[in-house]
């Protein structure tokens, strides 16, 4: 059974840091998607890592892939109160999204 | 403007009764999908069509059906709506079927 885990699941932090969400995946897949979600919201697409070792950036937010470690990881710097939202990532071609990191930015 | 169209946006329905979601997209996406999402949950796949005239069950297709209708339209079906099925639901598509990349903004369906 494909198992798509992120963490945190929820996370808190004060504008100016520097943090990463994790996401592992249980199945072997050369691509990667992450999403976000405001509350009360539909999705939206922010990266799709395409190959190992593909890294993305757009922001404050960079992403990036390691098929082998069937590992992604979503890092934020120096974040902002607008970054904060529910983040997802998805496994190409199983259509499984992960639980999802839920990122509260305090002032 | 381009994107995709979900309708309605909120629902009541009560025990056994039928109802159809719709969803349209103007993107010219050959790929349409139906997920579900409950509260602090990810999303689950109900069904999906990879393109027009073809659909297949996702991870959660047990009391839904669905038409692709053409290739704007992909519609899911409730037949005896149960109080489990309380969730909301997004329509999403994608040019090629590997992920999707567009999605609708949600209907909000309570079954009492």
């Amino acid at each position: 059974e494909l198992k798509v885990e992120q963490n945190p699941l929820f996370l808190s932090m004060q504008e100016g840091k520097n943090y990463t969400i994790y996401c592992n995946y249980s199945t072997t897949s050369d691509r990667l998607y992450w999403y976000r979600q405001d509350p009360g919201k539909s999705l939206e697409s922010l990266f799709v890592l395409l190959s190992n070792g593909a890294v993305k950036q757009e922001g404050r937010l960079m992403a990036s892939l390691d098929t082998k470690a069937r590992l992604s990881t979503l890092h934020i710097t120096a974040a902002v109160h607008d970054l904060s939202a529910t983040y997802f990532c998805a496994v190409e071609n199983q259509f499984y999204f992960g639980t999802g990191t839920s990122l509260t930015v305090i002032p | 403007n381009a994107g995709v169209t979900q309708t309605p946006k909120f629902q009541v329905l009560k025990t056994g009764q039928s109802m159809t979601l719709q969803c349209a997209q103007d993107m010219n996406h050959n790929s349409m999908y139906w997920y579900r999402q409950d509260p602090g949950m990810g999303l689950r796949l109900i069904y999906y069509s990879a393109s027009e005239g073809t659909t297949d069950k996702g991870e959660v297709p047990n009391g839904y059906n669905v038409s692709r209708l053409n290739k704007r339209e992909f519609s899911l079906r409730l037949e005896s709506a149960a109080p489990s099925q309380t969730s909301v639901y997004f329509c999403a598509s994608s040019f090629q079927g590997i992920q999707p990349q567009h999605f609708g903004d949600g209907t909000r369906l309570s079954i009492l």
